[in-house]
This record gives structure tokens, C-alpha cells and sequence, in this order.
């Protein structure tokens, strides 16, 4: 069962204008919460975070909403650029269980210059 | 520069052969994952271990085995290879078993049984 949801596998957006990524969680245990960037053929990377006790996290054009009471977040990026056209995966984990983290499934992002 | 390696990058196995996939971490990390990427799943955790000697089964640990006999290193064997075992696997290490630690991946190895 995904714990872990991300309901749109791609994505589309001008360059410029704001990318709106989406994600949903059913483990009310979680209490912390990452999105990583993937492009081919390399291995993800840490982009941001965000842990229960806040409902946002800014750095630089990237910012991380966390709706607790709707288990959903959201990652905004501002402006978007070519550059950011990669799949973006976000994770989940619960202290209780170390630093497992929970996965979705992805969404692939395409900056149309 | 720390870094982590996977190796090899490409790995093409035929069915009922054993595997093994290297890892190496340069962080002196103690905590170190293995997981598996396939479409429409995501990344799943295989196993994971939290420090020498300590090994744990994650979400999709059957058919795969790992062991830590030193801090860098956590290889990952397919005992019996299956073509249900072709996918991207991807190591990664953080440091601590605290939640607030994010997790370094290697670059992947591409497995590919026939």
C-alpha cells in the first residue's frame, strides 16, 4: 500500500511562470518531509524539506507548503527555468521508524523554454 | 570530496545467477539503504542497516540479501536473479539514525536479467 502518493506523473510548464507539484500521505506518524530531483541516469538529490512543526519551508526559488490536517504538501518553484525539467520524488519518514523514508511514485517535470 | 559509489553502472545477468551489487561510501556514514526504482512505484526500499553488523529488511527485501562487515561498504546480493529483478537500484547513506537526515544516493546500477 503507497503510504505515499504523488497523483501526477508529469507536468508541464512555461518557462517563467510557477511549477506546482503535489504530493499526499496517509501515515499520520510522519513527521518529516523531503523532495528529491532526479534527471537520467543519475541517483536523486536532496532539494528541500520540511518537518511537522512548520507548514513552510522557503530556499531561494524553491518553497515547501505541509497541510498537516489535509496529509498533503506541496513543492512551489518560482520562477520555473529549463534547468529544473527533471522527475521529482517526494519522501516521507516518522521518527519512530529511524530514517526510513517513504517514496511516491514521481512526477516528471518538462520547463518549456 | 565524500562521496558514494555504486558499481557496476550497467549489469546485464541471466535467469537463476547470483549478483552482486558494490556500494561505497567516503561520509563515514552509519546509516545505509538500498532501493529499487520502477515505474509507477517509485522508490522502494530493499534493505537498510543503521551501522556495522546490523542489517534489516525494508518493503521489498525477498530475493535480496545484504551484509555490513565495515562502515562503507553495503553490498547487495540477488541470490537467484529473476526477471521481476530487472530494474534501477540505487544506494544511499545519511548520517544518523535521527529522523532529520537526508540521504545521499550513488549514481545507480541499471539491472537487467534475461
Amino acid at each position: 500500500d503507497q503510504q505515499v502518493k504523488q497523483n501526477s506523473p508529469s507536468l508541464s510548464v512555461q518557462e517563467g511562470r510557477i511549477s506546482i507539484l503535489n504530493c499526499d500521505y496517509t501515515n499520520s506518524m510522519f513527521d518529516y518531509f523531503l523532495w528529491y530531483k532526479k534527471y537520467p541516469a543519475e541517483g536523486p538529490t536532496f532539494l528541500i524539506s520540511i518537518s511537522s512543526i512548520k507548514d513552510k519551508n522557503e530556499d531561494g526559488r524553491f518553497t515547501v507548503f505541509l497541510n498537516k490536517s489535509a496529509k498533503h504538501l506541496s513543492l512551489h518553484i518560482v520562477p520555473s527555468q529549463p534547468g529544473d525539467s527533471a522527475v521529482y520524488f517526494c519522501a516521507a519518514s516518522a521518527f519512530e521508524t529511524g530514517n526510513q523514508f517513504y517514496f511516491g511514485t514521481g512526477t516528471s517535470l518538462t520547463v518549456i523554454p | 570530496d565524500a562521496e558514494i559509489t555504486q558499481s557496476p553502472r550497467h549489469k546485464i545477468t541471466e535467469t537463476g545467477r547470483q549478483v552482486t551489487l558494490a556500494c561505497h561510501q567516503t561520509w563515514n556514514h552509519n546509516n545505509m539503504f538500498w532501493y529499487r526504482q520502477d515505474l509507477g512505484h517509485g522508490l522502494r526500499l530493499i534493505h537498510y542497516s543503521y551501522g556495522v553488523q546490523d542489517t534489516n529488511k525494508g518493503e521489498v527485501s525477498d530475493g535480496y540479501s545484504v551484509s555490513r562487515s565495515n562502515t562503507e561498504d553495503l553490498p547487495l546480493t540477488l541470490e537467484s536473479a529473476a526477471s521481476s529483478q530487472t530494474s534501477v537500484y540505487f544506494c544511499a547513506s545519511s548520517e544518523s539514525r535521527g529522523t532529520y537526515n537526508e540521504q545521499f544516493f550513488g549514481p545507480g546500477t541499471r539491472l537487467t536479467v534475461l
